[in-house]
């Protein structure tokens, strides 16, 4: 059982199509990620959102649009992808205070495929 | 830069064995150390984590870790291996300014014979 539920579980789309993924987090946190895991490379920070505000985007293309409409619903807009952004995308979320290295939650991960 | 280094990509260990995997950092400071678990099609479960305090930190599902400062090291072990540990194991570390960004090592993927 998490508290960061992502939807959907699966994914495929073609490259022109446009879809969202979904994370919802039921901790009470403040803060929310994005995660890119591809095949043995390591995990890849794409968005921090904090207080609602995106704080950090890692040089991700402009194809992926993440969205952040309050402090526990994130989500990543896709549009015009390409075959190599087929991967497993994380959200995670952890609560931020004065002090650095608060513990992150992961949800169970989208798999998205582009064909 | 920082980094985050996990030597063995895959490990295989027989069942009741003990279990060590490796992680290095690199860093001038003491960062703040996790070791996550992901199973296959799924998420990143947290195992345990060294923010301070006792350098022996005890996890879930049995594991536990040891900071070594002066060899930065953070190695997880298993006393008795059990077949439902087989997974990919993540270290990862926060380091101090960088607020609550992980980077992650590359994973091992640890397999157990029956």
């Amino acid at each position: 059982e998490t508290g960061v539920t992502q939807t959907p579980r699966h994914l495929v789309m073609g490259m022109t199509n446009k879809k969202s993924l979904k994370c919802e987090q039921h901790l009470g946190h403040n803060a929310m990620y994005w995660y890119k895991q591809s095949a043995k490379k390591p995990l890849e920070l794409m968005f921090v959102y904090s207080l609602e505000e995106r704080v950090e985007n890692n040089s991700v293309p402009s194809r992926f649009s993440p969205e952040c409409p309050n402090s526990s619903h994130l989500f990543l807009h896709l549009h015009t992808l390409q075959p190599e952004d087929s991967a497993l995308y994380l959200c995670a979320s952890s609560q931020e205070g004065r002090t650095s290295g608060n513990t992150i939650y992961f949800g169970e991960g989208s798999w998205l495929t582009v064909v | 830069a920082q980094s985050v280094t996990q030597p063995d990509i895959h490990i295989t260990v027989s069942e009741g064995a003990s279990l060590e995997l490796r992680c290095n950092y690199s860093y001038g400071a003491t960062p703040y150390l996790f070791w996550y678990v992901q199973s296959p099609g799924q998420g990143l479960q947290l195992l345990l984590k060294y923010f301070s305090g006792d350098t022996l930190v005890q996890g879930i599902k049995g594991f536990e870790a040891e900071f070594k400062r002066s060899q930065s090291s953070f190695n997880l072990r298993k006393p008795s291996v059990h077949w439902s540990d087989a997974a990919e194991y993540f270290c990862a570390v926060a380091f101090t300014g960088g607020g609550n960004k992980l980077t992650f090592g590359t994973g091992t993927q640890l397999k157990v014979e029956l």
